[in-house]
């Protein structure tokens, strides 16, 4: 059974740090490209950042470059999102989810963990 | 980048009977290499996201066949035939064709 599971989240003031990370099992991490996705309170879903499976590759949403980093371990099964400088608006619902099928560039979110809460508050 | 539009906002239906969400895209969702990748959530309450069709019309493993999508180009549908009491939440649709990923902002199915 595929899971992913998000720790790392909090409560930090606004400038502040987080690392996020998204723990896999139930598939072989390495072959496959990671996500994270985020949800801020009533907000739709937006797309954070992608990485490829051996992190040659990597995908940001430009209003959040210079302040957000994705990685992994694929010896950890673990993706990360390093979080700097968070803003009140970065406060949201992260989601890691896995891509489709190994190997291949995504197109979709197959499998979603169940979140970690972000709130950046003085 | 490619702003996904939904209509309606919020769907009451009656049991049993069936549900329909539009979503439309600035742009086609047709990719370099030939396939649309547009794909449709569910987000039941308190729970995180669930894929339910992907590339238009698959649907995910798991999700009961009352699901189906149809559209191309610009303009995508979700249908739920006999809208079931376990089907209420909100459902998005997402584009994966070009960066940034984006979705809709949500459609609302509750029952009447």
């Amino acid at each position: 059974e595929v899971q992913l599971v998000e720790s790392g989240g909090g409560l930090v003031q606004p400038g502040g740090s987080l690392r996020l990370s998204c723990v896999a099992s139930g598939f072989t991490f390495s072959d496959y490209w990671m996500t994270w996705v985020r949800q801020a309170p009533g907000k739709r879903l937006e797309w954070v950042a992608n990485i490829k499976h051996d992190g040659s590759e990597k995908f940001c949403v430009d209003s959040l470059k210079g302040r957000f980093t994705i990685s992994r371990d694929n010896a950890k099964s673990s993706v990360y999102l390093q979080m700097n400088n968070l803003r009140a608006e970065d406060t949201a619902l992260y989601y890691c989810a896995r891509a489709p099928y190994p190997g291949v560039r995504p197109y979709s979110l197959f499998y979603w963990g169940r979140g970690t809460l972000v709130g950046v508050s003085s | 980048e490619i702003v996904m539009t939904q209509t309606p906002l919020s769907s009451p239906v009656t049991l049993g009977q069936p549900a329909s969400i539009s979503c439309r895209s600035s742009q086609g969702l047709v990719h370099s290499d030939g396939g649309t990748y547009l794909s449709w959530l569910q987000q039941r309450p308190g729970q995180p996201p669930r894929l339910l069709l992907y590339k238009i019309s698959n649907r995910f493993s798991g999700v009961p066949d009352r699901f189906s999508g149809s559209g191309a180009g610009t303009e995508f549908t979700l249908k739920i035939s006999r809208v079931e009491a376990e089907d209420v939440g909100v459902y998005y649709c997402m584009q994966a064709t070009q960066f940034p990923w984006t979705f809709g902002q949500g459609t609302t199915v509750e029952i009447k």
